[in-house]
Formats: C-alpha cells, structure tokens, sequence
C-alpha cells in the first residue's frame, strides 16, 4: 500500500497569515496520463471531510482562492493564505491513483 | 445538488452484522463510483472499498475483505454496506463518498457494545 506521510501533526496560525502543511507519499502518484492523483481533504470539527484541492493543484468548487496545492511526484505542499477562523479543523492528504485510497494521518490547524 | 444521505446510527452488539446505506441524488447515480471510508474516534481516514453501481463491480481494501459487502440497488439509487462478525474495532463512523470523494454522505456512528 502507498503510505502517505503528513507533516507537521498540528500547526498554529494567527489569522491573516499564512500556512503550510507538507505531505510525502512513498511512491509516485504521477501516472502515465501526466495527472498526479493526489488530494486534499479538511474536516472541520464534527462534519464530513470536504475537498479542497483535485490532482495535485486543482481548487475545488466553491473552494476559496486562499487554498493552493503543489508538489512534485512524491511531495505535496497544501498552502493557506490568509488563514481565517472558519479554516480550523484537520487536513488530509490522500492518493487516488491506486487501489487501496490511503490517507495521510492529518494535520490540526488551530487559530491562535 | 448532488447529495448523499446516510442512514441512522446503529448500536449493536459484538458478533452481530449491520447494514448502512447511502441515498444519492442531484446526479446520475451509475455514472460514479461509491467509496465507503472508515473513521474510528479521534483517528484518521481508511479507505474501506468501492463499487461501480453500472456494473455492480468492486474493489476491496484486504484488510475489510470478509468484514464488508459492499451492493447498490440502482432502482433507488442507494448504496448499502454490510458489516459483520462485528467486534468494538468496528465502532467507528462510516462515510460513503462519490467518485474522487468530491461529495460525502453525513456519516453513520456504528457503536458495537455488548
């Protein structure tokens, strides 16, 4: 199984800043096609997780333009700009290119 | 809209099996695939298996080999998940998620107490 590793466990932003949280799959998600199936998941405080960002770098609908994704074929970056309240909850990264779907462990964002 | 609505929460108990289901609508139910995803209290995401409700294919995680069963029912456009030999490893919520798990169900909280 692909295993994907978050970092860091928990971070803590004061609002307006910005935010980073890195995650590692240890094999490439980059298939023949050119896409990269890597994706980005929050779940806010007792709710069902959301996607944030599609194939790497893709912001989901009604997603706002803070959000960003990038990487390479086995590191990803999910960035936050401008992080405000409603942001609070865990961050998932997850690839899709393989059977079995993993998950990184998730990363707490909290407001200072 | 697209939606995906699970069933009530279940208490059962140690040995025992369970159905949940997961109703879609807004969309045409056999043009994606439906992923089931556990969630244990306080942990992370572990992807349970997938079924294609056109063909009725699936696609297991082995670790939930012989614990899932995943159906559908096109003629109401649910997707059911059956879970059984249920053990307390079993509490946890269960989500049901379209395709590239764009869309979520709300979740099914399966507490096994004796």
């Amino acid at each position: 199984d692909i295993v994907m590793t978050q970092a860091p466990l928990s971070v803590s932003v004061t609002p307006g800043e910005s935010a980073s949280i890195s995650c590692r799959s240890s094999k490439s998600l980059l298939h023949s096609n050119g896409i990269t199936y890597v994706y980005w998941y929050l779940q806010k405080p007792g709710k069902s997780p959301q996607l944030l960002i599609y194939r790497m770098s893709n912001l989901a609908s009604g997603v706002p333009d803070r959000f960003s994704g990038s990487g390479s074929e086995t590191d990803f970056t999910l960035k936050i700009s401008r992080v405000e309240a409603e942001d609070v909850g865990i961050y998932y990264c997850g690839q899709l290119l393989e059977n079995p779907l993993t998950f990184g462990s998730g990363t707490k964002l909290e407001i200072k | 809209q697209v939606q995906l609505q699970q069933s009530g929460a279940e208490l059962t108990k140690p040995g025992s099996s369970v159905k949940i289901s997961c109703k879609a609508s807004g969309y045409t139910f056999t043009s994606y695939d439906i992923s089931w995803i556990k969630q244990r209290p306080g942990q992370a995401l572990e992807w349970i298996g997938a079924i294609n409700p056109g063909s009725g294919g699936t696609g297991y995680n082995e670790k939930f080999k012989g614990k899932a069963t995943l159906t559908v029912d096109k003629s109401s456009s649910t997707a059911f998940m059956q879970l059984s030999s249920l053990t307390p490893e079993d509490t946890a919520v269960y989500y049901c998620a379209r395709g590239y798990l764009g869309y979520w169900g709300q979740g099914v909280m399966v507490t096994v107490s004796s």
